[in-house]
This record gives C-alpha cells, structure tokens and sequence, in this order.
C-alpha cells in the first residue's frame, strides 16, 4: 500500500520570496516519487522525480526536491517565488507492486503568489 | 519526446447521451494507458488502467458498463461516457506510459492536457 499527505491545502507566498509545498509518503515498496503542476483548466506537467538515483532532485522552472527516506518525505522547493508559479502542485508516488505500477496521487496544494 | 493529446478538450452534451474522449500518444508507443477524473479543486482519481489488446481493468466503484474503455492500439485510448448524466461532469484526464526505448521511462507517466466534460 501506498499513500501521499500533501500538508498543506493552500501557500502563499510574496514574489520573490521562497516556497516550499510539504509532502510525506508512505510505501511498502522502494518508490518512485513525482511533482507536478496543474494550471487551471490544463494537464499536468511534470515538474521533477525521484527513481532512486540523487537525493536532491532538481526540475524545470528552478524547483528542486529533496527525497529524505529518514522522514518520508519530499518536500518541493523553489529559491525566489514568480507569479508564474502560482498554480495547484500534486504529490505523487509510485511503487512496483508485481507487474503493476500506479501513481497515487496527493490531494494538491494551490499556491497564490502575491505581488 | 512524450507528447499526449486528448479529444475533445471539451464537450458539453445533453444527459442520456453518450461521450467518447480520445487519448493519443503522439510519439512514442503506449503499453499502458490510465484513465484518471478530477473534480474541480480536488485530486485526480484513478478509474481504469488499460493495456494494448486487452480489458480495462476498473478502480473499485468505477462503473464498467457506464465507463468504456477500448485499447485497441499502442497510441490510442478512448473513454465512452454512456447515458451521461449531470453527476458526470468532470474534468477526465489520461496519462499514458511506454514501453522504454530513448527517451521515454517506463516509470513515469506522461499525461493529457485533460477534456473537460459538462452534461446538462
């Protein structure tokens, strides 16, 4: 069994500013661990994964993501906030399972940056 | 690499009547496909996982009979909305994943830009 608990439903964050989107997980199997980004009324983009190799996990749009199995966690992080960003981010695991290989998805953070 | 479409982007229909939504994976070859709903501001939602040649195979409570899903090639996924009703509307989203080669990760899922599905 597998399961994500995104901590926090909404951030906010001025531009400019750090963000950091709290996520920890549970597996029974070594995961594989995703973030990715929804704009309103669009598909998910993949922002970065983790599939075992680096710890630190850098993305696109200068999101980075540090896997730390001691805490179960992933947190996603980006350095200076743009407006750009402001979006809802899913945390997502997968685990091999036998043959089968699903994503479990986390219930979403919205992230509002403020002028 | 990894691009997949979906058709149409959206769709607005009558209740009772019947919605097909397709999946296409546009340049690679899609082993996998999974179908996935998402209600407004909440998480996505696995309803099926489909293989190439083969039956869907459903999420619990996930109606079989009312969902349809047909596999029937490598780069091609359809969900049918039969006899749709309001409770329908939702916005459905398809990932699809490959078979490895290149570029392509048998580990990650490449998703559609999503069709939004409104029944009156």
């Amino acid at each position: 069994a597998q399961s994500v608990t995104q901590l926090d439903s909404h951030v906010s964050v001025s531009e400019g500013t750090p963000v950091l989107l709290r996520c920890n997980y549970s597996s029974s199997y070594s995961p594989s661990l995703f973030w990715y980004v929804q704009h309103p009324n669009k598909g998910l983009q993949l922002l970065l994964k983790y599939t075992s190799a680096a710890t630190l996990v850098k993305g696109i749009n200068g999101f980075e993501a540090e896997f730390k199995k001691s805490e179960t966690s992933f947190h996603l992080t980006k350095p200076s906030a743009h407006m750009s960003d402001a979006a809802e981010y899913f945390c997502v695991v997968s685990s091999l399972s036998g043959s089968a290989r699903q994503l479990t998805f986390g219930s979403g953070t919205q992230l509002t940056v403020l002028p | 690499g990894a691009v997949v479409s979906q058709h149409p982007s959206w769709v607005i229909c009558k209740s009772g009547t019947s919605v097909k939504i397709e999946c296409r994976s546009l340049d690679f070859q899609a082993t996998t496909m999974f179908w996935y709903r998402q209600f407004p501001k909440q998480s996505l939602m696995l309803m099926a996982t489909s293989n190439e040649g083969s039956k869907a195979t459903y999420e619990q409570g996930v109606e079989k009979d009312k969902f349809l899903i047909n596999h029937a090639s490598l780069t091609l996924s359809t969900l049918t909305v039969t006899s749709a009703h309001p409770e329908d509307s939702s916005f459905y989203i398809c990932s699809a994943r490959g078979g490895g080669g290149g570029a392509i990760r048998t580990d990650t899922q490449y998703f559609g830009p999503g069709t939004r599905l409104t029944v009156l």
